[in-house]
């Protein structure tokens, strides 16, 4: 599977658009990509994923770019509870196929 | 709708003891793994499942056994407990070749 490069983290104002940017540049044809969160600790929860797309749905919305190289994860209004770790996962459908995750990008949503 | 359910939550053991984490899912789901996450860091896989009889290693599987004699449930054991091996663990499952996996709410496992 495709590894991913995210930023170590990023912040948004309350009420705002939070755009978290995903680096796949080797991402095959077969591979989707995943977006998960990890709220304090909890278990990581799904949000999107999609394979060229893009796809919305009523967390958020994932914008890939033509070639496939890059994604954008986009909350449309942040609050608070959005403060969490979000992972850009790059994965096949193949039965073997792993879920792997990075060190993800920190969100701080600001009050 | 119980989803995934992992226990114990909390587990404080002794170098040397062994234990059992349990995981069961109630959706029916052929794939199932476990994940160990370290302070500060991403989630590790330890071994994974695509069906009852089946288990293959992940990333880090030294010191940990899986089986998988039912759908329903994939246990983690330790055999031999280090201090090494204090972490949170999780248990996921999903479809093979789904799009969505679901976690646990963890163990947060301490060896002492």
């Amino acid at each position: 599977d495709a590894k991913t490069t995210q930023p170590p983290s990023m912040d948004c104002a309350e009420g705002r658009a939070a755009n978290l940017p995903c680096n796949h540049s080797t991402i095959s044809g077969n591979e989707y990509v995943y977006w998960y969160r990890q709220i304090h600790s909890q278990g990581p929860q799904y949000i999107i994923h999609g394979l060229k797309n893009n796809e919305t749905n009523e967390m958020a919305s994932l914008i890939i770019t033509e070639d496939r190289k890059s994604s954008t994860l986009i909350l449309p209004h942040a609050t608070l509870r959005d403060t969490a770790v979000y992972y850009c996962i790059v994965r096949s459908t193949g039965a073997n196929s792993k879920l792997t995750f990075g060190k993800g990008i920190t969100l701080s949503v600001r009050p | 709708n119980a989803g995934v359910t992992q226990t114990p939550k909390f587990q404080v053991l002794k170098t040397g003891q062994s234990m059992t984490l349990q995981c069961a899912q109630d959706m029916n789901h052929e794939y199932m793994s476990w994940y160990r996450q370290d302070p500060g860091m991403g989630l590790r896989l330890i071994h994974y499942s695509v069906g009852a009889g089946i288990t293959d290693q992940g990333e880090v599987p030294n010191g940990y056994n899986v089986s998988r004699s039912t759908t329903e449930d994939f246990p983690l054991r330790l055999l031999s407990a280090a201090p090494s091996q204090t972490s949170v663990y999780f248990c996921a499952s999903s479809q093979i070749g789904g799009a969505r996996a679901f976690f646990g709410q963890g163990t947060r496992l301490t060896v002492v």
